[in-house]
């Protein structure tokens, strides 16, 4: 099975930063690749799709690229809002594997 | 709206069973794959099974192979998760989410508000 890692695990970051989260498959997935955010108590939040599709109504300051195994989670511009742990997921083929997570926090 | 409703959750013990339920509005059920996703307290999201629109394909994380068993009844708009042999770790919240399409395993777009199952003697 094809197994997601994250990197960092854990990040603090000031208001107004660019955060940026590694996901790291151990195959290539091609661009099947979803990114969700996870407020604390909530259930998950789809994000971006495809490696770099923006899900409606997701802010555009989040961004999502690469392919093959290496894909990257970009927020432009930190926001308090934006406090949460996110995951990566690959998909199309079973088992739908997430990552470990990465908890996002304001410095 | 996409509405997905778990229930079912509970305190059971160790090789007991239980069987969850999702009531699904707002989309038309039969046409979409779904599954289910649990999350441990205080850990990450571990997506546990997923049924395509049909019913005639069903997959399965290895931790819970040939114990899970995932169905749903398109009649009632109900997906469902049969538990048997739980066991200690088996203890998480259990979600309910829908596939963006039918019949091709992709992403979840919509989830519940989840269930929690905790395995306890």
């Amino acid at each position: 099975d094809i197994q997601m890692t994250q990197s960092p695990s854990s990040l603090s970051a000031s208001v107004g930063d660019r955060v940026t989260i590694t996901c790291r498959a151990s195959q290539a997935i091609s661009n099947y690749l979803a990114w969700y955010q996870q407020k604390p108590g909530k259930a998950p939040k789809l994000l971006i799709y495809a490696a770099s599709t923006l899900q409606s109504g997701v802010p555009s300051r989040f961004r999502g690229s690469g392919a093959g195994t290496d894909f990257t989670l970009t927020i432009s511009s930190l926001q308090p809002e934006d406090v949460a742990t996110y995951y990566c997921q690959k998909y199309k083929s079973a088992p739908l594997t997430f990552g470990g997570g990465t908890k996002v926090e304001i410095k | 709206q996409v509405q997905l409703v778990e229930s079912g959750g509970g305190v059971i013990q160790p090789g007991g069973s239980l069987r969850l339920s999702c009531a699904a509005s707002g989309f038309t059920f039969s046409v979409f794959d779904m599954h289910w996703v649990r999350q441990a307290p205080g850990k990450g999201l571990e997506w546990v099974a997923g049924i395509w629109f049909d019913g005639n394909n069903k997959y399965y994380a290895d931790s819970v192979k040939g114990r899970f068993t995932i169905s749903r009844d398109d009649s009632k708009n109900t997906l469902y998760l049969q538990m048997n042999s739980l066991r200690a770790e088996d203890t998480a919240v259990y979600y309910c989410a829908k596939d963006r399409t039918g019949g091709l395993n992709t992403y979840q777009d919509s989830w519940g508000q989840g269930t929690l199952v905790t395995v306890s003697s």
